[in-house]
């Protein structure tokens, strides 16, 4: 099946600053890869996807970027912001019967 | 719109007992998926119905079952429950089955705590 490593697990940035996170997957056969924000007492909220068709994809702040050849995908939110801080998960799936498989989650601090 | 809602919030059970949670997915949604979080384990696929069929079904043990009604909502059972159950359990829906990758939109989960 799927495995999904995720990078770093917690990553302190100053406000304003840009933060990266950066994902590896297994399955060469994975062409979804959503990312999630959780906050604290909530269920993960989808910030953004890319498909496998595609190398790059932003909305605003985020932008995610994917490298099939090398299967890693990355996360990069731009001019950060307090409301930034959570815990991120990549995820990735071929659409198979495994669902989604996610990495350990990253601990997003913005210090004021 | 309204989200996904899971009831309930927060479940106290002890070894032993069996619990059902409930989940009603995003109105139009026809697939819901079920996900364990733990913070050994992370983010963990059960199962995911569609038209209130199993479509797939990931690694846990036959304790672990669920249900889809015709309306969508769904629920999932876990009998003889262990303190390895403790556990944050999501529910996510989708517009169609999860294997063509469609989003999906997750609840707040029901809080299982096993004593």
């Amino acid at each position: 099946g799927e495995n999904v490593e995720q990078h770093p697990s917690t990553l302190s940035v100053q406000e304003g600053d840009s933060a990266v996170i950066k994902c590896t997957y297994s399955d060469s056969a994975s062409n979804y890869f959503p990312w999630y924000k959780q906050e604290l007492g909530k269920g993960p909220q989808l910030i953004i996807d890319i498909r496998s068709n595609v190398g790059e994809k932003k909305d605003q702040r985020i932008a995610v970027t994917l490298n099939k050849t090398a299967k890693h995908f990355s996360l990069h939110i731009t001019e950060t912001q307090p409301e930034d801080s959570a815990v991120y998960f990549c995820a990735a799936t071929g659409g198979g019967a495994d669902g989604l498989t996610f990495g350990k989650g990253t601990h997003l601090i913005i210090q004021p | 719109k309204a989200g996904v809602t899971q009831t309930p919030r927060y479940l106290i059970k002890t070894r032993g007992q069996q619990v059902t949670l409930s989940c009603s997915p995003i109105s139009g949604h026809r697939s819901v998926s079920w996900y364990q979080q733990t913070p050994g384990q992370g983010l963990q696929f059960l199962f995911e119905y569609f038209s209130e069929t199993q479509r797939n079904k990931g690694n846990f043990p036959g304790r672990f079952s669920g249900r889809q009604f015709s309306n969508s909502r769904s629920e999932m059972n876990v009998s003889t429950l262990e303190l390895g159950d403790s556990a944050l359990y999501l529910c996510a829906s989708s517009l169609l089955t999860a294997a063509t990758n469609e989003k999906l939109f997750f609840g707040s989960g029901t809080q299982l705590s096993v004593l």
